[in-house]
């Protein structure tokens, strides 16, 4: 029984190109979670999906970055033109429907040089 | 709105010592309350929750945790410390009604075993 997928586990992106984080979530969970952790922090929400919608966005910086997580295929975490401030390591979470317990994923750490 | 704050950002203990990790939270509903370990360079593992029921919780690797309502904390424990047990342990909550979903993560604590 396959955990939380994410890829890529390493991302090296230069400022000013765009980074696309996937996420599989464990077999028999349709309800998708993105936290960040930047250095030495603890990890903050991002974004809550479930397939086709996004449920809570608070979390999300309100420029460049977005999340889907289509009826087909993993969700993914999109950041447009990326800056230094965006390395960090994003973990991906996944829960049944009952939403009781969040499965982390290996985490993408992304490296903006 | 939900906050959790972990006290001592790094414990260290001798192998076969006492853990103690601590864990405070602030919640304006009932909680749900999460212990993860997190290794480096990997994920996190869910090491116990509290939902409802028994308050006194027991997760993997011999670690424990109670939930003390009176005192709003989540305490994590380990009666003898291992050396696999060094990594960094994040205390979390959520709120148990629909639309409170997303974790609330404390800051970590960095746990070192000496030999």
């Amino acid at each position: 029984n396959a955990g939380v997928m994410q890829n890529p586990r390493h991302l090296v992106r230069r400022r000013g190109q765009e980074a696309r984080l996937r996420c599989s979530p464990m077999k028999g969970h349709s309800h998708v979670y993105w936290y960040r952790q930047l250095p030495e922090e603890g990890l903050k929400f991002m974004v809550y999906l479930q397939k086709e919608n996004i449920i809570d966005e608070s979390g999300m910086p309100k420029e460049r970055f977005s999340a889907e997580f289509p009826k087909e295929g993993p969700s993914i975490l999109r950041i447009q033109q990326v800056v230094r401030g965006d390395s960090a390591a994003y973990f991906c979470a996944s829960s049944d429907s009952l939403q009781e317990t969040q499965y982390f994923g290996p985490g993408t750490r992304l490296l903006v040089l | 709105a939900q906050s959790v704050t972990q006290l001592g950002s790094h414990v260290s203990v001798s192998e076969g010592a006492l853990v103690l990790l601590r864990c405070n939270y602030s919640s304006s509903v009932p909680p749900y309350l999460f212990w993860y370990v997190q290794y480096p360079n990997q994920g996190l593992q869910l090491l116990l929750k509290y939902t409802t029921g028994a308050t006194l919780v027991k997760g993997i690797n011999g670690f424990e945790a109670e939930f003390k309502k009176s005192e709003t904390s989540f305490h994590l424990t380990k009666p003898s410390a291992h050396m696999s047990d060094a990594a960094e342990y994040f205390c979390a909550v959520r709120g148990i009604i629909q639309g409170a979903q997303k974790l609330v993560f404390g800051q970590g604590t960095r746990l070192t075993i000496n030999p």
